[in-house]
């Protein structure tokens, strides 16, 4: 059962445009709501996160915006950069149950 | 290095052979969780552990599967009788388990393993 889905495999955009990823979720019982990153031969590393209460969440360079009545996430990078080109994990989490989209590949032309 | 650690990183074995494979956590993470992540897929919840009480197990971790974290500190992850389709990366997680950092994962590199 795919309760987390990210429908985009890859995202290709231009160095310092903005780069959005998106997240859909099914199960009302998420509250809380986090972005991973992974490069290749690592694993995922935290990068964003939001609680339910709230509907966007900044930090630096990324901010994360919430949807709750669509179910539906967003991450926001810009100015976007060669080094954030990696695989981004959207997960969701209700309690101890935490559940991961696919992933989508974002890569950063210079 | 302080982050998760995760022995071996690679793993050929041959189908039918028992694995296990050992995680070192961050030292002051009381919560140590599994996942197996394959191509094209997000990681998938195995089982974890609140020091060394295993809490919750999914069901895809078949009676081949054990976890044990004996004294709250690393953890193995046993695979017996292994088949081809175990392969994956298997991944293993630690946060501090309290509040909200209990949902922040700290993720070692993973072990490959491949099944012939």
């Amino acid at each position: 059962d795919q309760q987390v889905k990210q429908n985009s495999p890859s995202l290709s955009v231009q160095e310092g445009r903005i780069s959005i990823l998106n997240c859909d979720y099914t199960n009302s019982m998420f509250d809380y709501f986090l972005w991973y990153k992974k490069y290749p031969a690592e694993g995922p590393t935290f990068l964003i996160s939001i609680s339910s209460i709230k509907d966007k969440n900044e930090d630096g360079r990324f901010t994360v915006f919430l949807n709750k009545s669509a179910k539906h996430l967003s991450l926001h990078i810009v100015p976007s950069q060669p080094g954030d080109s990696a695989v981004y994990f959207c997960a969701a989490s209700g309690g101890n149950d935490m559940r991961f989209g696919a992933g989508t590949r974002l890569t950063v032309k210079p | 290095d302080t982050g998760v650690s995760q022995d071996p990183r690679h793993k050929i074995t041959k189908r039918g052979q028992n694995v296990t494979f050992r995680c070192d956590p961050i030292s002051e993470h009381n919560r140590l969780y599994w996942y197996r992540q394959t191509l094209g897929q997000g990681p998938e919840f195995l089982t974890y552990f609140q020091n060394e009480a295993q809490l919750e197990k999914s069901r895809l971790l078949s009676d081949r599967f054990s976890a044990e974290r004996p004294k709250g500190s690393f953890s193995t992850l046993e695979i017996q009788r292994t088949e081809q389709g175990d392969s994956a990366m298997y991944l293993c997680a630690s946060s501090l388990g309290r509040g909200r950092d209990t949902e922040k994962l700290f993720f070692g590199s993973g072990t490959q393993l491949s099944v012939l």
